[in-house]
């Protein structure tokens, strides 16, 4: 799997956009982007993921470049409830191995400020 | 409520003893995965099981033990033979077979060795 970078922290404003950066820049054309996040102490949530095009949910929305080197996840409205580590994955599906596995970075942690 | 739960929340275990944690999940996924998470670091794949019946070694898979006998549940046993078994223990999800298989969490098991 690709290998991920994010910058260590990050702080946002309360209501304001959050844009967290991830990097990748050795991603293959069959590996998928992944966000998830870590409350303090909680297990990781699923936020998002994406091929190459831009997606949206009810969480936050993603976009990919061109490229597909780099990808931006987009909280539109942070609130303090959003503080948490945010890790950027990038993965292949391999049917049949363990490289169904995530691999977790030290992704970014984001600290909203009321 | 559909989802993954994990018991207990915190779990103190005395040196040379057995425990069981649990991870139970209503989500009607094939597979499941149990992880370990240690201070500030990403996630490690112990187990995971694709069907009923069937499991395979993870990355680090050495003094732990699981069984798989209902779709549902996923028990792991930390043994003695574990050398630094305290850790935040997280179980997960997922569909299986399908291109993108999101894997969800449960909330973890807070294991500490006294």
């Amino acid at each position: 799997d690709a290998k991920t970078t994010q910058p260590p922290s990050m702080d946002c404003a309360e209501g304001r956009a959050a844009n967290l950066p991830c990097n990748h820049s050795t991603i293959s054309g069959n590996e998928y982007v992944y966000w998830y996040r870590q409350i303090h102490s909680q297990g990781p949530q699923y936020i998002i993921h994406g091929l190459k095009n831009n997606e949206t949910n009810e969480m936050a929305s993603l976009i990919i470049t061109e490229d597909r080197k780099s990808s931006t996840l987009i909280l539109p409205h942070a609130t303090l409830r959003d503080t948490a580590v945010y890790y950027c994955i990038v993965r292949v599906l391999n049917y049949g191995g363990a490289t169904n596995k995530l691999i977790f970075g030290t992704g970014t942690l984001l600290a909203v400020q009321p | 409520d559909g989802g993954i739960t994990q018991s207990p929340k915190y779990l103190f275990r005395k040196e040379g003893q057995n425990v069981t944690l649990s991870c139970e999940q209503n989500l009607n996924h094939d597979a499941m995965y149990w992880y370990r998470q240690d201070p500030g670091q990403g996630l490690r794949l112990i187990y995971y099981s694709q069907i009923v019946n069937d499991f395979q070694k993870g990355d680090i898979a050495e003094g732990y033990s699981v069984s798989r006998e209902k779709k549902e549940s996923f028990p792991l046993t930390v043994t003695s033979a574990q050398k630094n078994p305290t850790a935040f223990y997280l179980c997960a999800s997922s569909i299986w077979g399908r291109r993108t298989d999101t894997q969800y969490f449960g909330p973890g098991t807070r294991l500490t060795v006294l």
